[in-house]
């Protein structure tokens, strides 16, 4: 059974920093891409960032190019997402999202975590 | 970006009445690169239907999708409790993929 576990998650200042974590078992993770996708609190879906299986093809969102840095550790099976310089606008459910092919550009998301919520707030 | 308007914003009906969700793009999808995705309150969505119209693993026949270009539709046939939830479209064609704002499915 594939599962995708997040953390990392919780309360921070605007301008600090926050890493998640996406643990991931139940398939070989070192032959798939995956992403982050985000949820604002009401709103809708937003992709962030992907990688492929070999941690290249990455990809940011605009609106954290710059800020966030996604990358994996195959040999932990873990996905990563080091956020810096956190804004308001960045408060959201964080989710792990699976695609079924190595490469992370168009694919769509075949297994979600069930997310980690991060809150940016002074 | 390619954006995606899916409507109604919400739509009412009682179990066992046919359900219809539009996905309008603003630039056309080629390959039917078109996802849908179920999301019930504090879960993750599931995947539902790729390709416009291939249903994901363990997904029931009462959900099916169809469409190309800039118009897609995802139908369930017959409501079941279970399928009153939200739902987004998703296009992964163009880079970034985008998703829709999403058609609530509520119980009328």
């Amino acid at each position: 059974e594939v599962q995708l576990v997040e953390s990392g998650g919780g309360f921070v200042q605007p301008g600090r920093s926050l890493r998640l974590s996406c643990a991931a078992s139940g398939f070989s993770f070192h032959d798939y891409a995956m992403h982050w996708v985000r949820q604002a609190p009401g709103k809708g879906l937003e992709w962030v960032s992907g990688i492929n299986w070999k941690s290249g093809g990455i990809g940011y969102a605009d609106s954290v190019r710059g800020r966030f840095t996604i990358s994996r550790d195959n040999a932990e099976n873990s996905l990563y997402l080091q956020m810096n310089s956190l804004k308001i606008e960045d408060t959201a459910m964080y989710y792990c999202a699976k695609t079924p092919s190595p490469y992370s550009s168009g694919w769509f998301f075949d297994y979600w975590g069930q997310g980690t919520l991060v809150t940016v707030s002074s | 970006e390619s954006v995606l308007t899916q409507s109604p914003g919400t739509l009412s009906l009682s179990p066992g009445e046919r359900a219809t969700l539009s996905c309008r793009a603003s630039q056309s999808v080629s390959a039917s690169y078109l996802a849908w995705y179920q999301q019930k309150p504090g879960q993750a969505p599931r995947l539902l239907i790729y390709g416009a119209s291939s249903r994901a693993t363990g997904i029931p026949d009462r959900f099916s999708g169809s469409g190309s270009g800039t118009d897609f539709t995802l139908t369930i046939s017959r409501l079941e409790p279970e399928d009153f939830a939200l739902y987004y479209c998703h296009q992964y064609d163009i880079s970034p993929g985008t998703f829709g704002g999403g058609t609530k499915v509520e119980i009328k």
